[in-house]
């Protein structure tokens, strides 16, 4: 079975610009939260949607946006770039949003803002 | 506040030595545990988990973790490291099911 992708791998972005970076969860998971990972720090936890609703929201600004399709597959939008949005943002899946679950990470994109 | 902590920002051991991986955590109550590794420029795999139950806990590649509940810690353990162990190592915990808080990270160098 596949694991969680992301796409694109890489990309290259101006200050200013806007960033759309897409994640497809594991099939029969319903849940996809998003996390930032700055250079030499542990994940910062962005998004959680669950049944394409937003179900938890971390302590980042609002150029942050996010969304779920019908087929459980997410963006996350960052508008305006800033020189420290420059990271790396993983994806998450899970079957279910809350309770014990194990959430399995996608490779991440890897965001640089010049 | 919920945080997690990971007191060593980087430990060096040899190979085919023990490893113990310091984990606290702060929380009103007992969230739910994990650990995680990551290698350089990639995404986080699970190593091992504790929701509840036994405290001890047994994961993948060796690695085991001791939930003691009076010291609010979740330390990893591996009796003999192997160079491949070299990684980035990452304690986290979740209440409520839906935001998971990492620490720091501890870095792992294996020295031959």
């Amino acid at each position: 079975d596949a694991g969680v992708t992301q796409s694109p791998t890489h990309l290259i972005k101006t200050r200013g610009q806007q960033v759309t970076l897409r994640c497809s969860p594991i099939s029969g998971h319903k849940s996809v939260s998003w996390y930032q990972q700055v250079l030499g720090q542990g994940p910062q936890f962005i998004f959680q949607y669950y049944e394409k609703e937003e179900r938890g929201r971390g302590n980042f600004p609002d150029r942050f946006s996010a969304r779920q399709f019908p087929n459980y597959s997410s963006e996350l939008n960052v508008n305006a770039l800033l020189l420290g949005d420059s990271a790396l943002y993983l994806c998450a899946s899970s079957i279910l949003a809350g309770g014990p679950v194990e959430q399995y990470f996608g490779p991440g994109t890897r965001l640089t803002v010049t | 506040a919920q945080s997690v902590t990971q007191p060593d920002i980087h430990i060096t051991v040899s190979e085919g030595a023990s490893l113990e991986l310091r984990c606290n955590y702060s929380y009103g109550a007992t969230p739910y545990l994990f650990w995680y590794v990551q290698s350089p420029g990639q995404g986080l795999q699970l190593l091992l988990k504790y929701f509840s139950g036994d405290t001890l806990v047994q994961g993948i590649k060796g690695f085991e973790a001791e939930f003691k509940r009076s010291q609010s810690s979740f330390n990893l353990r591996k009796p003999s490291v192997h160079w491949s162990d070299a990684a980035e190592y990452f304690c986290a915990a979740m209440e409520g099911g839906f935001k998971t808080i990492f620490g720091a990270g501890t870095r792992l160098f294996v020295k031959a």
